[in-house]
């Protein structure tokens, strides 16, 4: 049974702070992993995508992956009001023949 | 250049009815995945499309069945409504690894 945690929160970071994310996987086989922002009432919107251990940086977000761990976190630095809304963890098993599995989401609140 | 598109935007059923959804992915994607996600849940996936054949499914029971047509547009269809498939579903288009999602369809069973 292919498993993504993350913790649901809410997660409450102050304006300008660093907010960091956190996710686990059970499936040592996965291969692709993805950050999804998904503000209320909305669908999830795909901000990032990691394939290799390490870091990932784009702009103010960072995806971080430590496969031997079976850990991916996402950084938000400056964090603005505007990043409030639930981040979904997404784990891809195979190259693109399956289905994301999510975790439940973490809820994040910037606080002006 | 469009985004993927789903119709329609919100849908009520009564129990035992059936219903099909509708999705046309982003252009230059050929593969269809549909996705429920219940309040307060990360989305379930219940199958991909893919050169017009189902490709994978998640665990979802035959009442839920779908269709790519040659224009790699796809429909989802539920059969037998129930209380509990009441949510949130979702299409995601891609070309290989990235999936990108459409607006949704709220479905509500009474």
């Amino acid at each position: 049974q292919k498993e993504v945690e993350q913790n649901s929160g809410p997660l409450s970071v102050p304006e300008g702070a660093i907010a960091s994310l956190n996710c686990t996987y059970s499936d040592r086989g996965s291969q692709s992993f993805f950050w999804y922002r998904q503000y209320s009432g909305k669908s999830p919107e795909l901000i990032m995508s990691i394939y290799s251990n390490g870091d990932k940086e784009d702009g103010r977000f960072t995806a971080q992956l430590n496969k031997a761990s079976q850990y991916v976190s996402l950084l938000i630095r400056d964090s603005q009001p505007s990043d409030s809304a639930t981040y979904l963890c997404a784990v891809l098993l195979g190259g693109g023949a399956d289905g994301l599995t999510f975790g439940k989401g973490t809820h994040l609140i910037i606080q002006p | 250049d469009a985004g993927v598109t789903q119709s329609p935007t919100h849908l009520i059923k009564t129990r035992g009815q059936q219903v099909t959804l509708r999705c046309s992915p982003k252009s230059g994607h050929d593969t269809v995945s549909w996705y429920q996600q219940a309040l307060g849940q990360g989305p379930q996936f219940i199958f991909q499309y893919y050169e017009e054949e189902e490709r994978q499914r998640g665990n979802f029971p035959d009442r839920f069945s779908g269709h790519q047509f040659p224009n790699y547009s796809s429909e989802l269809n539920v059969n037998a409504l129930l209380l509990g498939d009441s949510a949130l579903y979702l299409c995601a288009s891609s070309y290989y690894n990235e999936q990108f999602f459409g607006p949704g369809t709220r479905l509500t069973v009474l």
